[in-house]
Parts: structure tokens; C-alpha cells; sequence
């Protein structure tokens, strides 16, 4: 079964550093990796995907992820962390089990940018 | 451009109470899903609509229904509801076909079972 995992329950980052926030995938096949995030009292919203090509792939809000196949990795990055970007952020992974697109979350990762 | 829309909001039941949460897109999408988000466990798939007039399980079924009334709406119904139950559920849809379209996700429903 396909599943992603979420090591860290929260990141702590100072505005203006950098910020990276980890996931790792298990899959049988060739994975399809999105990231989420998702604000107070709001559904998710797309970040980002990883289908195929390269392994550096940009998104909404000045977000990046860098997939790693060697360490079934696919960290979420930014250059330089905002205030605004304090929110809970979720990886997850297509389930090629079935036929249909349906997709697993990991357990999600609060990151906390202080001022 | 509302997206997925969620009705109701907020919602406190009293145990074997039942109720139905009603979910809306307008981006004529094909797929349906309905999650339920509880702390430190991410989000559990409950039902899913891969098209108008299907409906299958997902990871957590046990104690809901699910109908897909048109392509727009999707709900889900709790007959009894336990307060194993509380949660914020949330709808989604995407276009369906190709794996990797992402999903809109309404802004939820939370949902208090005493």
C-alpha cells in the first residue's frame, strides 16, 4: 500500500531563513507526490505535484519541492520564510492500488514562522 | 467562483442523532470525495465518487452513507451518529482522469457529537 510519512509535528523557523519541511513516500511504482497546506478553519489547497521530469518542482507561494528517489524523499522548501507562511502543510501520495485517483495524506506538519 | 461549498459550518448533535452534510461544486468535476480530519491522524478518505451515479468506499466508512445526487452534489449521511463521530469533514473534488489533478477542497464541516 502506498503511504507518506511526516516525521516532524511542527518546524520552527524565523522569518527570512530558509525553511524546509519533510516527507518520505512508500510506493510500489512510480510515485505521484502533492503538497497541501491548509490555514485556520480552511479546507487544503494545492501547493504542488510531482508526476515525472525534473526533480526540482516550484509552486504557489514561492514554494518548491525537491523529490529524491535514492531517499524516497519529496521535502517542501522556500528560500525565505514568511509570517504568513505559519500553517499546517500535508504531503500526499496517489494510490495506485486502484484505478482512480485517490489520494493518502500523511499526518501533516505545523510550521510556526516567527517574526 | 465558490469552488466546493460546505453546508453546514458548524453542527452539534446529540449521540444517535442523524444528519446530513451537504457538499456543492461548480467546476463541473467530474470526482467526489469526503474526508473526515482528526488531530495527529491527517485526513481519512470516507466515500469517494469517481463519477455521476458511483460511489465507493474509502479508508473509514463504518457508520456513514454517501449520495451522489447530481454531478454537483455529493452528500454524506450519518444515520446514528457516535461521538466517535466528531470531526471536521471535509469535501473535494477534482476533474477525474489523468492521476495528477489536484483536489479543491471545500472549507468543512465541523461536526460535534455529544
Amino acid at each position: 500500500a502506498q503511504s507518506v510519512a511526516q516525521p516532524e509535528d511542527q518546524v520552527n523557523v524565523a522569518e527570512g531563513n530558509p525553511l524546509t519541511v519533510k516527507c518520505t513516500y512508500s510506493v510500489s511504482g512510480n510515485p505521484y507526490l502533492f503538497w497541501y497546506v491548509q490555514y485556520p478553519n480552511r479546507g487544503l489547497q494545492f501547493l504542488l505535484k510531482y508526476i515525472t521530469g525534473d526533480n526540482l518542482v516550484k509552486g504557489s507561494y514561492g514554494f518548491e519541492a525537491e523529490f529524491n528517489k535514492s531517499q524516497t524523499s519529496f521535502h517542501l522548501k522556500k528560500p525565505s520564510a514568511l509570517v504568513s507562511d505559519s500553517a499546517l502543510y500535508f504531503c500526499a501520495v496517489r494510490d495506485m492500488d486502484t484505478g482512480f485517483q485517490k489520494l493518502v495524506f500523511g499526518t501533516g506538519t505545523r510550521l510556526l514562522v516567527s517574526p | 467562483n465558490a469552488g466546493v461549498t460546505q453546508t453546514p459550518k458548524f453542527q452539534v448533535l446529540k449521540t444517535g442523532q442523524s444528519m446530513t452534510l451537504q457538499c456543492a461544486q461548480d467546476m463541473n468535476h467530474n470526482s467526489m470525495y469526503w474526508y473526515r480530519q482528526d488531530p495527529g491522524m491527517g485526513l481519512r478518505l470516507i466515500y469517494y465518487s469517481a463519477s455521476e451515479g458511483t460511489t465507493d468506499k474509502g479508508e473509514v466508512p463504518n457508520g456513514y452513507n454517501v449520495s451522489r445526487l447530481n454531478k454537483r452534489e455529493f452528500s454524506l449521511r450519518l444515520e446514528s451518529a457516535a461521538p466517535s463521530q466528531t470531526s471536521v469533514y471535509f469535501c473535494a473534488s477534482s476533474e477525474g482522469g489523468p492521476f495528477d489533478q489536484p483536489q479543491h477542497f471545500g472549507d468543512g464541516t465541523r461536526l460535534s457529537i455529544l
